[in-house]
């Protein structure tokens, strides 16, 4: 089945500067890849995703990229801003059965220091 | 605002109770929703699928007749842990595709469930 790997587990910026967040994925047949915002004790908030015909996708400050080659897919995030600290998560998935069963990485705690 | 409701937020109990936890979508229908289970500054761990109007798919692991799932309509999926344990304690929480099943996922606001 499939298997996400995410790194750093812990990251730490200053306001302004950038964070970029990585994952890999095991499954080559994975075709959708989502990102969720998690902030303390609230439920996981999709903020980008992206599928497997496209390299490259961004929304304002949020970017995510895509190497299917490589099966990895990283999150950037410019100009941190204190409301950015939360715990990210990647997923992978792929449709099949009728369905996207998301299999989550370990998480991302973000932390942006004023 | 949440696509994807559920409740109870929070729930206290003793061991041995039985606690049911309602997911319902919000103005779509969800043939298909999805019950994980996180522990404290852990990941999401997919507990099971919920299917409309057939018998739930359970990932590796996951006790089926521990954790029963009824999705009996379009908008509604229920969790029912059954003689809890502390060990169950947990956060619980649900997630239907909105606008159709290839569409990204919504997640429910979560329960908070502690056995004593």
């Amino acid at each position: 089945g499939e298997n996400v790997e995410q790194h750093p587990s812990t990251l730490s910026v200053q306001e302004g500067d950038s964070a970029v967040i990585k994952c890999t994925y095991s499954d080559s047949a994975s075709n959708y890849f989502p990102w969720y915002k998690q902030e303390l004790g609230k439920r996981p908030q999709l903020i980008i995703d992206i599928r497997s015909n496209v390299g490259e996708k961004k929304d304002q400050r949020i970017a995510v990229t895509l190497n299917k080659t490589a099966k990895h897919f990283s999150l950037h995030i410019t100009e941190t801003q204190p409301e950015d600290s939360a715990v990210y998560f990647c997923a992978a998935s792929r449709f099949s059965g009728g369905y996207n069963k998301l299999i989550f990485g370990a998480g991302t705690r973000l932390a942006v220091h004023p | 605002g949440a696509v994807v409701s559920q409740h109870p937020s929070r729930v206290i109990c003793k061991s041995g109770t039985s606690v049911k936890i309602e997911c319902r979508s919000l103005d779509f229908q969800a043939t298909t929703m999805f019950w994980y289970r996180q522990f404290p500054k852990q990941s999401l761990m997919l507990m099971a699928t919920s299917n409309e109007g057939s018998k739930a798919t359970y990932e590796q692991g996951v006790e089926k007749d521990k954790f029963l799932i009824n999705h009996a309509s379009l908008t509604l999926s229920t969790l029912t842990v059954t003689s809890a344990h502390p060990e169950d304690s947990s956060f619980y929480i649900c997630s239907a595709p909105t606008g159709g099943s290839n569409q990204p996922q919504h997640f429910g606001d979560g329960t908070r469930l502690s056995i004593l």
